[in-house]
């Protein structure tokens, strides 16, 4: 069990460039969640999947926003358009789901839009 | 909308000595759970403890000891005999059910003192 693994672990683009994380999760965790973090903030939700459903997105997530989880395995998120309010950590995060309400999180990626 | 406040940007305590990290929360729900994430610098977020709102004892971690007050809507967070590697910002979160997202407070620096 190597955790919740994400890449890249930073990111530096141009506004106006699409950029596209990966999350892999923990094998065998079916929830899997996004979420983004700016500086002296909580963690804000985006959206989550269980296996490869996604059951619920965030207001946050605008048209530019769109994530994946195919084959309920590892999952992306990709941003369209890139603007310098989405500078954030990106963190993902999985879940086994029965039995164990906690969340492992992932070390997350620093965008920076410039 | 549920909401959780945490009210200290920053706290210190003496290695060795107690200190208590407050949390409150609104919420119309019943059946909700309550969890302490812990975020050291530059490393993962961890679980540090969580509450089921049903059940009246509060929860018991090692040094990490809640004290929920369901009707005020509180949850604090006390750690005993503080250690150097208790540095970190410390989450308050709340979710409904258990397995769904994670709805965090701004978060409370906490510093060591040697």
């Amino acid at each position: 069990d190597t955790g919740v693994s994400q890449d890249p672990r930073h990111k530096i683009t141009k506004r106006g460039q699409n950029v596209t994380f990966r999350c892999d999760p923990i094998s065998e965790h079916n929830r899997l969640y996004w979420y983004r973090q700016t500086l002296g903030q909580g963690p804000e939700f985006l959206t989550y999947f269980q296996n490869e459903a996604q059951l619920e997105k965030s207001r946050l997530l605008s048209d530019r926003f769109s994530a994946e989880r195919p084959k309920g395995s590892f999952s992306t998120l990709e941003i369209q358009r890139t603007e310098q309010g989405d500078s954030a950590m990106y963190l993902c995060a999985s879940s086994p789901g029965q039995l164990s309400y906690e969340q492992y999180f992932g070390p997350g990626t620093r965008l920076t839009v410039t | 909308a549920q909401t959780v406040t945490q009210s200290q940007p920053e706290m210190s305590v003496q290695e060795a000595e107690t200190v208590t990290l407050s949390c409150t929360y609104d919420t119309s729900e019943s059946d909700y759970y309550l969890f302490w994430y812990k975020q050291p610098p530059s490393r993962q977020m961890i679980l540090v403890i969580r509450q089921e709102a049903y059940k009246q004892q509060n929860a018991t971690e090692n040094r990490f000891s809640v004290n929920f007050q369901k009707a005020a809507k509180s949850f604090s967070l006390k750690i005993s005999d503080s250690q150097l590697g208790d540095a970190a910002m410390y989450f308050c979160a709340y979710s409904i059910g258990g397995f769904e997202k994670l709805t965090f407070g701004t978060g409370t620096r906490l510093t060591i003192i040697p």
